[in-house]
């Protein structure tokens, strides 16, 4: 069975950082992309970042870039998501999610249950 | 970017009616790379159909998508009590990924 367990969400005052972790369980995880796709309050879904199967090649969305770092640690299965430099905007509901395919960002065939983050002072 | 716009906004229905849910995109997409998704409130979002017509595992077969180029579809046939839900369309062929506004489907 497949399982994304988030961990390291909480409250944050802005212009701090926090990181995000997912460990995954359940599939080969080399042979997955990885990603964050986050919600904010009364907002649809945005996503965030990705990481390849191998954790070669990184992709962010522009509202992040330069702030936030993913990486993967192939040995833990796990996935991480560095996040700098935050602001209010930034606060939301952020899940792991299962690339189906090995590179890239394409779709989305398994969810974590969700970690939140609160930016404010 | 590529901009998903979902309508309606809220579609209210009684259960065992008919669900039809659309997405249309400012850029038409390359083979058909669109998926849709259910998200309950408090749950993980579930992967319902991609390549727009697929299925994706354990997947009821009263779900249903079609489309291509611009403008696609997701038919709920026979609304059961736990189909009440959100539900977003994301597209995957041009970078970044978007996500549709999504569309609530409440009980009438």
């Amino acid at each position: 069975e497949v399982q994304l367990l988030g961990s390291g969400g909480g409250l944050v005052q802005p212009g701090g950082s926090l990181r995000l972790s997912c460990v995954a369980s359940g599939f080969t995880f080399s042979s997955h992309a990885m990603s964050w796709v986050r919600q904010a309050p009364g907002k649809g879904l945005e996503w965030v970042s990705g990481v390849s199967g191998t954790g070669g090649s990184t992709y962010y969305a522009d509202s992040v870039k330069g702030r936030f770092t993913i990486s993967r640690d192939g040995p833990k299965n796990t996935i991480h998501l560095q996040m700098n430099s935050l602001n209010t905007d930034d606060t939301a509901i952020y899940y792991c999610a299962r690339d189906s395919r090995r590179t890239g960002t394409t779709v989305f065939d398994y969810w974590g249950q969700g970690i939140l983050v609160t930016v404010s002072s | 970017e590529n901009v998903l716009t979902q309508s309606p906004g809220t579609l209210s229905l009684s259960p065992g009616e008919r669900a039809t849910l659309s997405c249309r995109a400012s850029q038409s997409l390359s083979s058909s790379y669109l998926a849709w998704y259910q998200h309950q409130p408090g749950q993980a979002p579930r992967l319902l159909i991609y390549g727009a017509s697929t299925r994706a595992t354990d997947i009821p077969d009263r779900f249903s998508g079609s489309g291509s180029g611009t403008d696609f579809t997701l038919t709920i046939n026979r609304l059961e009590p736990e189909d009440f839900a959100l539900y977003y369309c994301q597209q995957y062929g041009s970078s970044p990924l978007t996500f549709g506004g999504g569309t609530k489907v409440e009980i009438k």
